[in-house]
């Protein structure tokens, strides 16, 4: 079985400010890591993933995460956030042949002007 | 439409009283997803369709929750006996199958908000 543990529920920062939203995971087995972004009301709409390959992967919006094996690590960084990136940022793995994605419990980003 | 269609959009129930919640996936998609969000517990995952297979029903909750998905498209998630604690939004994705299922990127639906007084 597979855990995704996003250290802080909440973070404030003020606009143009960088962020780091903080993820790690436990699994005896190879994940795939996947970053997903929920506006109010809305669905999930997928960020960045790492699949294989160079681990540092770049996203929608100027975000990127880097994958560190042995930190069992995906943490999520914007150099400069604006207004219209608060919303809830969730991390979640996907264990090499599962199906389902196992998520973490989320992080509120609250940019302030 | 283009994305994942799910409806209605928002659900009250009274206790006792079954519910059905309709997830529309994205047209050609062959894999198909429940999960529930609540405060209580996150995003869990619920039920897996793909394709003609049997359903993965691991995270079901328990035999009120029952899921199917007709001709391989559409699906419908019924909640017998609603309790309280059912209360929660649910929300579907589809995704594509291109090589490893786990690798497929899954597109999300805006969820149904079930509330159940």
């Amino acid at each position: 079985a597979q855990s995704v543990t996003q250290l802080d529920s909440q973070v404030p920062v003020f606009e143009e400010a960088p962020v780091e939203l903080r993820c790690n995971y436990s699994s005896s087995v190879s994940v795939y890591l996947f970053w997903y972004v929920q506006y109010p009301n809305q669905g999930l709409q997928l960020l960045l993933k790492y699949l294989s390959g160079s681990t540092l992967v770049k996203g929608i919006n100027g975000f990127e995460a880097e994958f560190n094996k042995s930190q069992t690590s995906f943490h999520l960084r914007k150099p400069s956030v604006h207004i219209s990136d608060t919303a809830e940022y969730f991390c979640a793995v996907n264990r090499n042949a599962g199906n389902m994605l196992t998520f973490g419990g989320g992080t509120r980003l609250m940019v302030k002007p | 439409g283009a994305g994942v269609s799910q409806s209605p959009s928002n659900k009250v129930t009274e206790k006792g009283k079954d519910v059905e919640l309709r997830c529309d996936p994205i047209s050609g998609h062959t894999a198909l997803y429940w999960y529930r969000q609540s405060l209580g517990q996150g995003l869990e995952f619920l039920i897996y369709f793909q394709g003609n297979s049997a359903p993965d029903k691991s995270g079901l909750p328990s035999d009120r929750f029952s899921a199917e998905r007709t001709g391989g498209s559409v699906s419908t998630l019924t909640i017998q006996r609603t309790q309280q604690e059912d209360s929660a939004v649910y929300l579907c994705a589809s995704s594509s199958q291109v090589g490893q299922t786990a690798q497929n990127i899954q597109y999300f639906g805006a969820g149904t908000r079930l509330s159940v007084l």
